[in-house]
C-alpha cells in the first residue's frame, strides 16, 4: 500500500538557518503530494501541494518539488523564523483524489532566536 | 468561509460516559474525515464519508465508536461508553473531489476521559 517516510525529528535550528525536511513516498500511479503544518494546540493546515511530477509547491517561503524519479517531496525554506516552530507532516493522496490522505509521522521543528 | 467547525473544543468526562463530538464541514465539500491524534500513535484516520455516506470505517477502533453524517453540513462522532485510552485530540477534515486533493482540518476537540 501507499506509504510516506519523513526524516525523524526533532529538528532544532537557529533563526535564519536553512531548513530541509526530507520526505519520500511509495505509491502506485501519480499521487498528489502535500505538506501540512501543525502549530501547538491547533489543527493541521495545508502548507503547499504538488499534483504532478516536477511541480513545485510554494507558500510562506516554503517550497517543495515533486520528484518522480526519486519519489521525494522534500520541504525547504531558505531562512526560518521562530514563528515557523511547529510539526510538519508530509502526505499523499492517490492520483489527486479527495480521498484519504496517507500521512508521514511528522517532524517537530524548533527555531531558536 | 469559516472553515471546518468543531465542537466542543475541550471535553472532560468520566469513564463510562457517552461523548459526542460535532463537526460542520466547509460548505460545498463532499468528503468528510474523522481523525484521532495521540503522542503514541500519531494521526489515525477513523472513518470518512462521501456525500454523507460512510465509505471506509476500518479505522474505527471498536464498537464503542460510531459516526454519522445526517446531512451535508453536519457530522457526529460518538463514543459510548468512553474509556481513559480514548483520550486524544479528535480532528474533523473536509475536502471536495474537484479540488485537486488536500483536506482542510478543523481545530480539533481535546478529549480527556478520567
Amino acid at each position: 500500500g501507499d506509504s510516506v517516510t519523513q526524516m525523524e525529528g526533532p529538528v532544532t535550528l537557529s533563526e535564519e538557518a536553512f531548513l530541509t525536511i526530507n520526505c519520500t513516498y511509495t505509491a502506485t500511479g501519480y499521487p498528489s503530494l502535500f505538506w501540512y503544518v501543525q502549530y501547538p494546540g491547533e489543527g493541521l493546515q495545508l502548507l503547499l501541494k504538488a499534483t504532478k511530477a516536477d511541480d513545485k509547491g510554494s507558500n510562506k517561503g516554503f517550497e517543495a518539488t515533486y520528484r518522480k524519479e526519486t519519489t521525494s517531496f522534500h520541504l525547504e525554506k531558505g531562512s526560518v523564523q521562530v514563528s515557523d516552530s511547529a510539526v510538519y507532516f508530509c502526505a499523499l493522496s492517490p492520483s489527486g483524489s479527495a480521498r484519504q490522505l496517507t500521512f508521514g509521522s511528522g517532524t517537530q521543528l524548533t527555531v531558536l532566536p | 468561509d469559516a472553515g471546518v467547525i468543531q465542537s466542543p473544543r475541550h471535553e472532560v468526562t468520566e469513564m463510562g460516559q457517552e461523548v459526542t463530538l460535532r463537526c460542520k464541514p466547509i460548505s460545498g465539500h463532499d468528503y468528510l474525515f474523522w481523525y484521532r491524534q495521540t503522542m503514541m500513535r500519531g494521526l489515525e484516520l477513523l472513518i470518512y464519508f462521501n456525500n454523507n455516506v460512510p465509505i471506509d470505517d476500518s479505522g474505527m477502533p471498536e464498537d464503542r465508536f460510531s459516526a454519522k453524517m445526517p446531512n451535508a453540513s453536519f457530522s457526529t462522532l460518538k463514543i459510548q461508553p468512553s474509556e481513559p485510552r480514548d483520550s486524544a485530540v479528535y480532528f474533523c477534515a473536509s475536502s471536495f473531489a474537484a479540488g485537486g486533493g488536500g483536506q482542510f482540518f478543523g481545530p480539533g476537540t481535546r478529549l480527556t476521559v478520567l
